[in-house]
């Protein structure tokens, strides 16, 4: 069974970098058939798409973020990462790692569990 | 961009009864709808893709149906652990998926 896990730093000081890994176990990353993507939701509210990325290296990102997002892949460690720069109290939130299958309606069908990050001075 | 809307934002209902959630999008769709459980403090889980297409491993309580911009999210019979938000997502603007803004349920 595929699994998903984000490392994240907990908190991190407003005008920073946010980083955040997730490690895929028990399955390829390398597929062509899926995508590995950022959800994030903060306390009570609910879930916004951040980007993905193709095991190629091929990148998408939510408009709304563009300007302040990288994602990046390592295939070879079977890792994809997440930065977030010039970090707000805005992006405090628990942000979730996801497989999206790319073969059919593109569902996000396998989720980590979530890393919970505060932005605080 | 496409905008998502769900009705009701929350419900209450009786174990064994029938839940019906609506959720609509102000552009065409097909059946590129996807619905997903989130019970607190947990991540999301993939139900329903494509519309209609049952998650391996989901209960056949769960279905979805509608196309285009009107779609329908349904519990045949309520169970308690059923208790959780629920979320539509459009996977029809590549390569921005969005969400519902979801719809609680918790029992009566």
């Amino acid at each position: 069974q595929l699994q998903l896990q984000e490392s994240g730093p907990g908190r991190v000081k407003p005008s920073e970098t946010l980083s955040i890994i997730c490690t895929v176990s028990d399955g390829s990353i390398s597929s062509s058939s899926y995508y590995w993507g950022w959800i994030r939701q903060p306390r009570g509210k609910g879930l916004e798409w951040i980007g993905s990325v193709y095991h190629t290296g091929s990148t998408y990102y939510n408009p709304s973020l563009k300007s302040r997002v990288a994602i990046s892949i390592d295939t070879s460690n079977k890792q994809f990462s997440l930065k977030v720069y010039s970090v707000t109290a805005a992006d405090t939130a628990v942000y979730y790692c996801a497989r999206r299958d790319g073969s059919s309606y593109y569902p996000d069908d396998y989720w980590g569990q979530g890393t919970l990050v505060t932005v605080s001075s | 961009d496409i905008q998502m809307t769900q009705s009701p934002s929350s419900l209450s209902a009786s174990v064994g009864d029938r839940v019906t959630i609506t959720c609509q999008a102000n552009q065409g769709l097909g059946h590129y709808l996807n619905w997903y459980q989130q019970k607190p403090g947990r991540a999301p889980k993939l139900l329903i893709y494509g519309a209609s297409n049952l998650e391996t491993g989901v209960p056949s309580r769960f279905s979805g149906s509608g196309s285009g911009t009107h779609f329908t999210f349904t519990i045949s019979s309520l169970q308690p652990e059923d208790v959780a938000t629920y979320y539509c997502q459009q996977c029809n603007d590549l390569p921005v998926f969005t969400f519902g803004p979801g719809t609680k349920v918790d029992l009566k």
